[in-house]
């Protein structure tokens, strides 16, 4: 069964960077041919996908995030990270990591990011 | 706005059949990208419901399933139970924005 954890700070001051691990068991995020996916919801609102890496570097980013984000991996650990720049209160959020690059089929419980000065 | 449409919000008696529909366009699931289903139970996180259209993850009840025509997709439950009160959310992939797209999300009330 593949599993996968958020971790990182509850609070963020704007505009500073939000940084965020998954943490992967259960799967090996080296594989080739599985996606590793950011997701977010604001709060009372929908899901916003955010980006995602797969072979351990290449990725993909939401084009209305593109200029802000930085999905990296690391292999020896099994985790893969979120960096958002400067970041804004519409940047709160519940941050998701997931597996997929059609069908998200595993998610983490997702970490409640509040960016407040 | 999201770029894949659904009603905020559908109600249906125990035992009823409810669907929950999903719009796109030409350049979603028009263009034949695969739609995908979740369920958010309060304080959860999304649980994949119903992918590729129309298939169900192990453990997921038959009464769960999905249908895809045209721009549109909709979900169908049948035999409604209380503990189907969630949220449920449509998922394709755009290439216009090049990316997966969400539904705004439908809250389905169980009476």
């Amino acid at each position: 069964q593949v599993q996968l954890q958020e971790s990182g700070p509850g609070l963020v001051k704007p505009p500073q960077t939000l940084s965020l691990t998954c943490t992967v068991s259960g799967a090996a995020i080296i594989n080739g041919d599985s996606y590793w996916t950011w997701i977010r919801q604001p709060p009372g609102k929908g899901l916003e996908w955010i980006g995602y890496i797969y072979n351990s570097g290449r990725t993909y980013y939401s084009p209305s995030l593109k200029s802000r984000v930085t999905i990296s991996a690391d292999t020896s650990k099994n985790q893969f990270s979120l960096k958002l720049t400067s970041v804004t209160a519409a940047d709160t959020a519940v941050y998701y990591c997931a597996r997929g690059l059609g069908a998200f089929d595993f998610w983490g419980q997702g970490t409640m990011v509040t960016v407040s000065s | 706005q999201s770029v894949l449409t659904q009603p905020p919000s559908v109600s249906g008696a125990p035992g009823q059949r409810v669907t929950i529909s999903c719009t796109g366009s030409s350049s979603n699931i028009g263009a034949g990208y695969e739609v995908h289903w979740y369920q958010q139970l309060p304080g959860t996180a999304p649980k994949l419901l119903i992918y590729s259209n129309t298939n169900r993850p192990s453990g997921v009840p038959d009464r769960f399933s999905g249908s895809k025509s045209g721009t549109s997709a909709s979900l169908a439950i049948t035999g409604l139970q209380a503990e189907d009160e969630a949220d449920y959310y449509c998922q394709s992939y755009d290439r216009s924005l090049s990316g997966s797209v969400f539904g705004g999300g439908t809250k389905l009330t169980v009476l």
